[in-house]
């Protein structure tokens, strides 16, 4: 139980360009979810929180008209990298946390960006 | 805020001992976590402290000290896939959407040698 999807896994898109990424969690309902980059060798970076039918909490620095967060329903939250440029190639992760939980955070997979 | 810290790399021989440090200085304190993460994939959890001690599981352990700002991950019987990174995370104080995050360190890039 407890499976958090991402779609893409990976994805190259041409700069100026936007891409979308998708986060699902497949077995549980999520009011909140994380989303976080991560450059090479580097540790995760928290972007954003985003709960359920209101709008994203972005952490300083990042961008809200750059990176768009629509988390629209229980299971599905989408990062939307707009204009892309080749320094926003990185790792993003999302992760999500069960609906009533206390502690527990599950991570997708990963979707690895790719600017030319 | 939170300032995090972790030694960037350790090397350590297999079937042996390794103990990974964290210190952290942190408003709101609510909980420490350790993850791991091999290289490409995302973090996996491993364990999560909020009282002072020691938790046990299996081969991996990890230690919480509030009053020094202090963690560490001890992990035994050491295989060839552990070699991995490990991180400490520390979560936060509530934040607007009612929520609290988690403030990861740089991660410790573990070594395991034949």
């Amino acid at each position: 139980g407890a499976v958090v999807s991402q779609h893409p896994s990976w994805v190259i898109c041409k700069s100026g360009t936007s891409v979308k990424i998708e986060c699902r969690s497949l077995d549980f309902q999520a009011t909140t979810m994380f989303w976080y980059r991560q450059f090479p060798k580097q540790s995760l970076m928290l972007m954003a929180t985003s709960n359920e039918g209101s709008k994203a909490t972005y952490e300083q620095g990042v961008e809200k008209d750059k990176f768009l967060i629509n988390h629209a329903s229980l299971t599905l939250s989408t990062l939307t990298v707009t204009s892309a440029h080749p320094e926003d190639s990185s790792f993003y992760i999302c992760s999500a946390r069960p609906t009533g939980g206390a502690y527990e955070q599950y991570f997708g997979p990963g979707t690895r960006l790719t600017v030319t | 805020g939170q300032n995090i810290d972790q030694p960037t790399e350790m090397t350590a021989t297999e079937g042996a001992i390794v103990q990974i440090n964290c210190t952290y200085q942190t408003s709101g304190f609510n909980g420490l976590f350790w993850y791991q993460q091999h290289a490409g994939e995302a973090p996996t959890f491993l364990s999560y402290n909020v009282l002072d001690g020691l938790e046990e599981k299996g081969r991996f352990s990890s230690f919480l000290s509030r009053s020094k700002g202090y963690s560490y991950l001890l992990l035994k019987e050491l295989q060839m896939k552990d070699s991995a990174s490990y991180l400490c995370a520390v979560r936060g104080p509530l934040m607007d959407t009612g929520r609290r995050a988690l403030t990861f360190g740089s991660g410790t890039r573990l070594q395991v040698q034949p």
